[in-house]
């Protein structure tokens, strides 16, 4: 049961311009969406979140919209640029007791080109 | 660096062998997760401990097994290993903060030939 899904593996642009990388969600008791950023030969990095009482976060360039209705939620990069070239995964939590293992999707390969 | 150490970084064995990871987790975190990443796959969830208790598990199979030590340090067992169980082994640790975040190590890619 995959409760966490990007249904694009691999997304190009152009620098400068926006990347939208998206991913939807079927279990509704996940209280907080993270997105992830992960380089070759590194293990993955926290990039921003969001919670699930909120529709949108912001920060620098990277802005995540959430959307319950829908079970999706969506991260936005602008300007995109070289560096972000990775892959990127949305993952979700349902809150526990005493820490909170996250449920990943498949990921996205972003590449920006110059 | 995320403060999380994971070793051994490569690793080579071969069907029905056994092999021990090990994870040390960020200064303070009493949290360790596992997460396996077969190829072209996301990270499944495969087991956590708090504070030396197993905490919750996933798709973490019967030939697998983990302890989390009095130091935190964290060790993951794969016996009987099987072809499929080629993938790269992250730790990740956290103190289950609001934001969800966990801090993850560089891996252990582990190759069954």
């Amino acid at each position: 049961d995959q409760q966490v899904k990007q249904n694009s593996p691999s997304l190009s642009v152009q620098e400068g311009r926006i990347s939208i990388l998206n991913c939807d969600y079927t279990n509704s008791m996940f209280d907080y969406f993270l997105w992830y950023k992960k380089y070759p030969a590194e293990g993955p990095t926290f990039l921003i979140s969001i919670s699930s009482i909120k529709d949108k976060n912001e920060d620098g360039r990277f802005t995540v919209f959430l959307n319950k209705s829908a079970k999706h939620l969506s991260l936005h990069i602008v300007p995109s640029q070289p560096g972000d070239s990775a892959v990127y995964f949305c993952a979700a939590r349902r809150a526990e007791t005493s820490g909170s293992r996250l449920t990943f999707g498949e990921g996205t390969q972003l590449t920006v080109n110059p | 660096d995320s403060g999380v150490t994971q070793t051994p970084k490569h690793l080579i064995t071969a069907t029905g062998q056994r092999v021990t990871l090990r994870c040390s987790p960020r200064s303070g975190d009493l949290s360790v997760y596992w997460y396996q990443q077969s190829l072209d796959q996301g990270l499944q969830f495969l087991i956590q401990y708090y504070n030396g208790e197993e905490r919750a598990k996933g798709n973490i199979l019967e030939r697998f097994s983990a302890q989390q030590f009095p130091d935190l340090h964290s060790e993951l067992n794969l016996s009987s290993l099987e072809l499929g169980d080629s993938a790269l082994y992250f730790c990740a640790s956290g103190r289950g903060v609001p934001t969800g975040e966990l801090f993850f190590g560089e891996g252990s890619r582990l190759t069954v030939l």
